[in-house]
């Protein structure tokens, strides 16, 4: 089945720098690729996904890039902020009409200082 | 337009009893999702209802089951607890792959 590997668990960063998050699948079926931020007591909320078709996708200070080849995608943050701080999730999905399943990273706890 | 809401958010229960949680989709979505989430094992795929017909299923044993209604409200119920089922359970409506999650359900096991 599907396995998804994300790396780093932690990562901590200045406020205005950037943070990568990367994250590598098995499936080569996966079509689908969302990104999810978590803050403590909430819901995984989706910030931005992309799909196979298409191999890098910007919302404002948010990117995410994938390389079906290698079978890897990574998340962008520039000019972090405070509350850009939370566990972010990756994950992967056959993306097909039959089946909405997600499989997810472990996350990445980012911490950004002021 | 509302979010996807989770009833009860928190709930205590004992060893060897059972428990059912609640789900309301998005409006219009007909697909549901249901997630565990442990510090251990990360989020892990229970299950997934579409238009009242689980189209597939995770790796969890059969005390862990579900269902959806005709309006796609969606519950599950987990029989005989243990210890190890407490978790954040996390509900997902979707519509064209996108699954936004509810806040969740924190169920704990004593």
């Amino acid at each position: 089945g599907e396995n998804v590997e994300q790396h780093p668990s932690t990562l901590s960063v200045q406020e205005g720098d950037s943070a990568v998050i990367k994250c590598t699948y098995s499936d080569s079926a996966s079509n689908y690729f969302p990104w999810y931020k978590q803050e403590l007591g909430k819901g995984p909320q989706l910030i931005i996904d992309i799909r196979s078709n298409v191999g890098e996708k910007k919302d404002q200070r948010i990117a995410v890039t994938l390389n079906k080849t290698a079978k890897h995608f990574s998340l962008h943050i520039t000019e972090t902020q405070p509350e850009d701080s939370a566990v972010y999730f990756c994950a992967a999905s056959i993306g097909s009409s039959n089946t909405d399943k997600l499989i997810f990273g472990t996350g990445t706890r980012l911490q950004v200082f002021p | 337009k509302a979010g996807v809401t989770q009833t009860p958010r928190y709930l205590i229960k004992t060893r060897g009893q059972q428990v059912t949680l609640s789900c309301s989709p998005i409006s219009g979505h007909r697909s549901v999702s249901w997630y565990q989430q442990t510090p251990g094992q990360g989020l892990q795929f229970l299950f997934e209802y579409f238009s009242e017909t689980q189209r597939n299923k995770g790796n969890f044993p059969g005390r862990f089951s579900g269902r959806q209604f005709s309006n796609s409200r969606s519950e599950m119920n987990v029989s005989t607890l243990e210890l190890g089922d407490s978790a954040l359970y996390l509900c997902a409506s979707s519509a064209s792959n996108e699954q936004f999650f509810g806040p969740g359900t924190r169920l704990t096991v004593l």
